[in-house]
């Protein structure tokens, strides 16, 4: 089966610009996450969504971020106006019913100068 | 906030040698998971140990849970140089999202 695709893999940005990272899980996986991962840290939780419901999105910084998940297939993360404590690489994974392993995509690396 | 802890950091090996790498977690969890980034492959899942299990095995892994001492280990034996990756362990926040830990940089030699 296809894994979990992502694009673009690499965006430069200045500060203050604004950038969208897409995500498309698995075939058939309700969940999908978005997590962040800064140099050197493990992966931070962003948001996760069920279907096209957020189920938590406590630790996303709701003022310059965003995330949709319109028909509950493909997802879109979205940072607006971006700073340069986002750079980071943007990891979206997905999860098939009733189990516990997640299965993550190639990430977006992101750089903001 | 970060729930797992990995130590060591970094750990260097000659292959052949076996590697192993502990995790500490703060809270209560349904199940610890384990999983190894690297460059080619990305993010993998290596193996899930449930709260009531003690020890599990998987080819040249074994991990252990201690749920007293909230902590974890992960063996690789007879590790490969197709082993240099980072590792982190990974635990519940109650539904099925993951809260990471730092994570330990394995490098082995040939």
């Amino acid at each position: 089966e296809a894994g979990v695709a992502q694009s673009p893999r690499y965006k430069i940005i200045e500060k203050r610009q604004s950038v969208a990272f897409w995500c498309n899980p698995i075939s058939g996986h309700a969940t999908l996450y978005w997590y962040q991962q800064i140099l050197g840290q493990g992966p931070k939780l962003l948001i996760q969504f069920q279907n096209n419901g957020v189920v938590d999105d406590s630790q996303l910084p709701k003022d310059r971020f965003s995330a949709e998940r319109l028909k509950g297939v493909d997802s879109t993360l979205k940072i607006q106006p971006a700073k340069l404590e986002d750079s980071a690489v943007y990891l979206c994974a997905s999860i098939g019913k009733g189990g516990y392993e997640q299965y993550f995509g190639p990430g977006t690396r992101l750089t903001v100068t | 906030s970060q729930q797992g802890e990995e130590d060591p950091q970094a750990l260097s090996i000659q292959e052949g040698e076996n590697a192993t790498m502990n995790c500490s977690y703060k809270t209560s969890i349904n199940n610890l998971q384990w999983y190894r980034q690297n460059s080619g492959r990305g993010l993998v899942h290596l193996i899930l140990i449930r709260s009531n299990e003690r020890e599990k095995h998987s080819g040249r892994l074994r991990v252990t849970l201690d749920t007293s001492k909230k902590s974890s280990s992960l063996l690789i034996t007879a590790s490969r140089a197709a082993d240099t990756a980072s590792y982190f362990c990974a635990t519940d926040a109650g539904g099925t999202a993951l809260i990471f830990g730092k994570g330990t940089t394995l490098s082995v030699s040939s």
